[in-house]
């Protein structure tokens, strides 16, 4: 089965601090996504990548960022954190057709 | 612009009866589309695909979905809903750009089955 991982199910930070969220999945993926889930808006893309040290700028990049150092592994980044970034994140690994899904991260920003 | 919409928040259903999750989408060219499922503090899962072929696909946990080209819709429907079936369920579709792709999702539909 492929798995994806995430760091952290839940995770609570000040307002201004630098927030990493980790991402690795099992199955050589080429593809990476990371979304925000909230409530009535559904999920949407943050970024992505289709390579290692590969990224595009999904639907709501402003306030992230991300790396892809290798294959395996994609990490979302908030350079400084905001509370309108309170959120569930969810990573999820593609290589064509279906993605598969981490279980999340709720993040609370103080 | 390519999109989804799932017209409904919230679809109430008893044990047993038929349940239908509407979704309508909106793209240029063939349209690749997804269901995926969420059950409570969970990731999402994936329960069947629309690529080609026949217009009934078959997915896991029961489940099917009808692509209509004509009424652009692709709703997700089982015969006799389960209490497990109780969950958030997204319709999405692949968007093509710049030599990858993206997914565009719903806003998902609630589905509560009640015994």
């Amino acid at each position: 089965d492929v798995k994806v991982t995430q760091s952290s199910r839940y995770l609570v930070k000040r307002t201004g601090e630098k927030v990493f969220l980790e991402c690795v999945q099992d199955m050589d993926h080429e593809n990476m996504f990371w979304y925000r889930q909230d409530p009535g808006l559904g999920l949407r893309l943050i970024y992505f990548s289709y390579d290692v040290k590969m990224k595009e700028k999904g639907d709501i990049p402003e306030g992230y960022s991300v790396s892809r150092e290798k294959k395996e592994r994609f990490s979302l980044i908030l350079e400084s954190a905001s509370t309108n970034q309170t959120s569930m994140y969810l990573c999820a690994s593609s290589s064509r057709g279906e993605q598969y899904f981490g279980p999340g991260t709720r993040l609370t920003v103080t | 612009a390519q999109s989804v919409a799932q017209p409904e928040d919230q679809v109430n259903v008893a044990e047993g009866n038929p349940l239908t999750v509407k979704c309508t989408y909106s793209v240029s060219g063939n349209p690749y589309l997804f269901w995926y499922v969420q059950y409570p503090n969970r990731g999402l899962q994936f329960l069947l695909k629309y690529i080609t072929g026949d217009n009934l696909v078959k997915g896991s946990y029961g489940f099917e979905a009808e692509f209509n080209k004509s009424q652009t819709s692709f709703h997700l429907k089982k015969p006799s809903a389960l209490v497990s079936d109780s969950a958030l369920y997204f319709c999405a579709v692949i968007r093509a750009t710049s030599g990858t792709y993206k997914y565009i999702f719903g806003t998902g539909t609630r589905l509560k089955v009640l015994a």
